[in-house]
């Protein structure tokens, strides 16, 4: 099992550039979550999908969607990107009824 | 706003000596989580404690949490090398039956050989 795998691991944008960062999990998890990581703030909780089919916002949710495509995968999109999306973005994925998240390896992305 | 925040915001110890890190929240929790961090990765889970425990043993970490006070502590006996990281509380925020959680800032222990 690989649990939770992200793509890209690096990416560097222009301000202004759209980008799709991807998320899978294979342990057939229900719920998945976007965070990102700043310098000194923690992780905090951009988006999440309790279930197929839905999503929902989370703490800092302005300049991104996201896509459950399917229970697997939980794609995060910066529509137009901007220096202050600049950090480590890391998505989860816990099991129904249960409090443990499992983390992927983070993608590490910088605006230009 | 965060939920939960650690101190000390940075730690170093040597190897062998106990290292303990503390959390505090705001609001009233379910349970509170400990993971940890290893430089460049993903957060790992370590502990997980209910609001109605006071107490939990895992190897060689020990978590206590005071619902009166809002704070629990992590701590790890006989420190290696190895469990140089940064180390984070979460607390559980529950909305429409969906489990979220808000991490604090994190406390960053260095043990030294």
């Amino acid at each position: 099992n690989a649990g939770v795998t992200q793509t890209p691991k690096f990416q560097v944008l222009k301000t202004g550039q759209s980008m799709t960062l991807q998320c899978a999990q294979d342990m057939n998890h229900n719920s998945m979550y976007w965070y990102r990581q700043d310098p000194g703030m923690g992780l905090r909780l951009i988006y999440y999908s309790a279930s197929e089919g839905t999503t929902d916002k989370g703490e800092v949710p302005n300049g991104y969607n996201v896509s459950r495509l399917n229970k697997r995968e939980f794609s995060l999109r910066l529509e137009s990107a901007a220096p202050s999306q600049t950090s480590v973005y890391f998505c989860a994925s816990s099991a129904l009824g249960t409090d443990t998240q499992y983390f992927g390896p983070g993608t590490r992305l910088t605006v230009l | 706003s965060q939920q939960g925040e650690e101190d000390p915001q940075a730690l170093s110890i040597q190897e062998g000596e106990n290292a303990t890190m503390n959390c505090s929240y705001k609001t009233s929790i379910n349970n509170l989580q400990w993971y940890r961090q290893n430089s460049g990765r993903g957060l790992v889970h370590l502990i997980l404690i209910r609001s109605n425990e006071r107490e939990k043993h895992s190897g060689r970490l020990r978590v206590t949490l005071d619902t009166s006070k809002k704070s629990s502590s992590l701590l790890i006996t006989a420190s290696r090398a190895a469990d140089t990281a940064s180390y984070f509380c979460a607390t559980d925020w529950r909305t429409s039956g969906t489990y979220k959680y808000i991490f604090g800032t994190g406390t960053r222990l260095k043990v030294l050989a």
